[in-house]
């Protein structure tokens, strides 16, 4: 089946520690996008890539770091630099831009 | 800045009801896509309906449909006959051409009674 997924559904994160959420899509798309939401609120970008090896930094990238190394794929690395990690992350994407964006499932990360 | 307002934070209606929730966004820019998306307690985000905002008709999708208002930046959702799955946020979300962020509103939580 054609989707995006995401793993793990969970992530625990202990303080000073860099923990990497999964982001793989066999859609065939070009442009992908990690999001963050919190309780209560909208969505807001943190990076985006329009190719393979090419990224750029959204609302809220202080924190987070990424990679674009297969089109298929876009890992989100939430750094100890984050101070405020616990949220709903949210990976999509599409067949290029302004197309319309595809989500996947998400990942909870929590602090221990 | 682009900006988008969900005036209802939430809003309950009886089964096979019409529900509209609304919408309105800012933004000095002609061409855009606009979008509504449904999250579900799975918190997985679904594309319930998008419009071109250079088209004048309203787009509709089965039993969900739009009125947009492009003079006024509105793009209120409408949902027919609702059904208990249809019980979720919903987000209105814009996209400048060009530009590659989506602009979420803060969402509107729908509950439809039995």
């Amino acid at each position: 089946d054609g989707g995006i997924t995401q793993s793990p559904k969970y992530l625990f994160r202990k303080e000073g520690q860099n923990v990497t959420l999964s982001c793989e899509q066999n859609l065939n798309h070009d442009a992908m996008y990690w999001y963050r939401q919190d309780p209560g609120q909208g969505l807001r970008l943190i990076y985006y890539s329009q190719i393979v090896n090419d990224f750029q930094k959204g609302d809220i990238a202080e924190g987070y770091s990424v990679s674009r190394e297969k089109k298929e794929s876009f890992p989100l690395t939430v750094t100890s630099a984050q101070k405020n990690p616990t949220a709903f992350y949210l990976c999509a994407s599409s067949m290029s831009s302004p197309e319309t964006q595809y989500f996947g499932p998400g990942t909870r990360l929590l602090v221990l | 800045a682009q900006t988008v307002t969900q005036s209802q934070p939430e809003m309950s209606v009886q089964e096979a009801e019409t529900v509209t929730l609304s919408c309105t966004y800012d933004t000095s820019e002609n061409n855009y896509y606009l979008f509504w998306y449904k999250q579900p307690p799975s918190r997985q985000m679904i594309l319930v309906i998008r419009q071109e905002a250079y088209k004048q008709q309203n787009a509709t999708e089965n039993r969900f449909s739009v009125n947009f208002q492009k003079a006024a930046k509105s793009f209120s959702l409408k949902i027919s006959d609702s059904q208990l799955g249809d019980t979720a946020m919903y987000f209105c979300a814009f996209l400048i051409q060009g530009a590659q962020k989506l602009v979420f509103g803060q969402g509107t939580r729908l509950t439809i009674n039995p």
